[in-house]
């Protein structure tokens, strides 16, 4: 148990939909980071957070927003979902830039 | 541009030695991530390298040439429980974190 967790595990949905998927970081850990993993692109940094204000923006489409809460969590928004945004969806925690990332177990996306 | 290039697969025996290669090319380097991940599961943060050099962590050390726009992942006494996706990430001035596609691991008894 990396001490990271996300809600939900699963999520079926239709296209056109939106959709909030949530983080919580491991204790004391002030970084949040969103990644997104499908079959065909591999593991994709979208975007990083720390202590509230955002850090680095990967290749997150204007689609998808994030924040992070004052008590630290983070939420990854995804609207206008299309078939391709089915993936995993994971949320990983550290203490700072460059300190060990904790991944938590992913949220799977299903698009349909 | 950016490109990041590690081999696809590599097959080692228990036991042994396997270097994992990861060149890239990069403006605004900043450091480089190892992760390893088993299949069905999340990654795991390996190492993060800045600096010139050899870091040492257990039997997995990562080594890091600036000039040469090259890394390597260092795996010693094999065990079958290493049989995963290692991953690398090159982190550019800003935070931006640009993934390999990912070299999958065999190792056989």
């Amino acid at each position: 148990d990396s001490g990271v967790t996300q809600t939900p595990k699963h999520l079926i949905t239709a296209t056109g939909q939106r959709v909030t998927l949530r983080c919580s970081p491991r204790s004391g850990d002030l970084s949040v980071y969103w990644y997104q993993q499908s079959l065909d692109q591999g593991l994709q940094f979208l975007i990083q957070y720390y202590n509230g204000e955002e850090r680095a923006k990967g290749n997150i489409l204007e689609r998808f927003s994030a924040q992070q809460f004052p008590d630290l969590h983070s939420e990854l928004n995804l609207s206008s979902l299309e078939l391709g945004d089915s993936a995993l969806y994971f949320c990983a925690s550290s203490a700072d830039r460059g300190e060990t990332q904790y991944f938590g177990p992913g949220t799977r996306l299903l698009v349909l | 541009g950016q490109n990041i290039d590690q081999p696809t697969e590599m097959t080692a025996t228990e036991g042994a030695i396997v270097q994992i290669n990861c060149t890239y090319q990069t403006s605004g380097f900043n450091g480089l991530f190892w992760y390893q991940q088993h299949a069905g599961e999340a990654p795991t943060f390996l190492s993060y390298n800045v600096l010139d050099g050899l870091e040492e962590k257990g039997r997995f050390s990562s080594f890091l040439s600036r000039s040469k726009g090259y890394s390597y992942l260092l795996l010693k006494e094999l065990q079958m429980k290493d049989s995963a996706s290692y991953l690398c990430a090159v982190e550019r001035q800003g935070g931006k974190l640009i993934f390999g596609q990912g070299t999958e691991l065999s190792v056989k008894p």
